[in-house]
């Protein structure tokens, strides 16, 4: 199973609104990170949190880790056309290597 | 420019027909590693490699083979594809420096096979 499961599954909103998308995780984890991905291309890293840290911000972009909960979310501000993509929350454990685990991906659909 | 390349973007093959998709990076990266992408299931790590001659398993090695002889190399070998192995491959790469670095990932391959 995943450990990273993204909440919600697809996610229509207008340009201007604010988009959040949550992330839970099953296991201790050494950092998540959050990238963006368009239409079947290469991912893109949006940001990363330490498994210290409770929240960051980046541009338009604020994510919040709760390691009690095992969960993450990720706000994406004053929406844009262009911020349609696919976000995935991805977790690093440090099983002697380090194992990148993905969710399944909240689709965001931002109408102009 | 810092990229990683892989090679080639599509590829149509058929059951059992050994092929390699490539990947290369030119960010002297000590971490690479391999994913395959299915619709619904996000991204499932195969294969992974800390360094040259240092590889292991992700969550879904079976049918794969990798290997990495150079720090800028790490090709993904299918010795006997099969249909199930249909899918979006992705390779990354990033510095290991305690896991606290983003990942850079190449464009993608779509491999269909038949």
């Amino acid at each position: 199973s995943q450990q990273g499961e993204e909440d919600p599954q697809a996610l229509s909103i207008q340009e201007g609104e604010n988009a959040t998308m949550n992330c839970s995780y099953k296991t201790s984890i050494n950092n998540l990170q959050w990238y963006r991905q368009n239409s079947g291309r290469g991912l893109v890293h949006l940001i990363l949190i330490r498994s210290n840290e409770r929240e960051k911000h980046s541009g338009r972009l604020r994510v919040t880790l709760d390691t009690s909960k095992k969960s993450s979310s990720l706000l994406i501000t004053a929406s844009r056309a262009a911020d349609t993509a696919s976000y995935f929350c991805a977790t690093d454990r440090d099983t002697g290597g380090f194992k990148t685990i993905f969710g399944a991906g909240t689709r965001l659909f931002v109408k102009a | 420019e810092a990229q990683v390349t892989q090679n080639p973007r599509y590829l149509i093959t058929v059951t059992g027909k050994k092929l390699t998709v490539t990947c290369s990076q030119n960010m002297n990266h000590e971490y690479m590693s391999w994913y395959r992408q299915d619709p619904g299931l996000g991204l499932r790590q195969i294969y992974y490699s800390m360094n040259v001659e240092v590889t292991d398993k992700g969550d879904v090695p079976e049918g794969y083979k990798v290997s990495r002889k150079e720090k800028r190399n790490f090709p993904l070998i299918l010795e006997s594809p099969s249909p199930n192995q249909t899918s979006l491959y992705f390779c990354a790469s990033r510095f290991q420096g305690g896991s606290y670095n983003e990942q850079f990932f190449g464009p993608g391959t779509r491999l269909t096979v038949l």
